[in-house]
């Protein structure tokens, strides 16, 4: 069974533009996951999409938004970049009723 | 709002000695305990959890103790490998019902020297 996946793995851009990232869940698993990793913060929790919608959502600001699609993959989005936003961005997807999160290699975002 | 404390942020053993990494969680309604490996360039894999039903865990060389009145887990790792090395991550989910948020400590790196 494939794991979690995400594209780009690496991606570069500029102070101000967007970023559009994707993650396709392990087939069969509804639950998706986001988390952003950094050397000062660690791995804190972004949100939550289940069944195409967003079930929670952690401390970030507006600028972090996401979705899900019928067929479970999900997107996130980051507008207006900013440098602190440089981080390894996780999804991690999970069966319907299971607290297991399997995490997929990451995309990492540098802005600069 | 829920606090995961992980100790210590760095470990250096010798191969075939054990591992011990602790962690501590702020809310008393957390009740799913996993632990996380994280290899250089790859994102965390799930090694063993526990359920807040459940006092201890094993899996071959790999134990998590949990003590909920202390709110207290570990990780226990015996006949450590050079292939143990890595970073381990903590983690308690706090909101029943969600298969999300998942509250991570800092991390420990574990060295393990041949």
């Amino acid at each position: 069974k494939a794991g979690v996946t995400q594209t780009p793995r690496y991606l570069i851009k500029t102070r101000g533009q967007q970023v559009t990232l994707s993650c396709s869940p392990i087939s069969g698993h509804r639950s998706v996951s986001w988390y952003q990793q950094t050397p000062g913060q660690g791995l804190q929790f972004l949100f939550e999409y289940f069944s195409e919608t967003q079930r929670n959502k952690g401390n970030f600001p507006g600028r972090f938004s996401g979705r899900q699609f019928s067929n479970s993959r999900s997107e996130m989005n980051v507008s207006t970049l900013e440098l602190g936003d440089s981080a390894l961005y996780l999804c991690a997807s999970a069966r319907t009723g299971s607290y297991e999160q399997y995490f997929g290699p990451g995309t990492r975002l540098t802005v600069t | 709002g829920e606090n995961v404390e992980q100790h210590p942020s760095t470990l250096s053993v010798q191969e075939g000695d054990s591992a011990v990494i602790k962690c501590t969680y702020s809310d008393s309604a957390s009740n799913y305990f996993p632990w996380y490996k994280q290899e250089l360039g790859k994102g965390p894999q799930l090694i063993i959890d526990i359920r807040s039903n459940v006092g201890e865990k094993k899996d071959q060389r790999i134990a998590v103790t949990l003590n909920k009145t202390a709110k207290h887990f570990s990780l226990h790792i015996t006949e450590t490998q050079p292939e143990d090395s890595a970073v381990y991550f903590c983690a308690a989910s706090y909101k029943r019902g969600s298969q999300g948020n998942l509250i991570f400590g800092k991390g420990t790196k574990l060295s393990v020297k041949p």
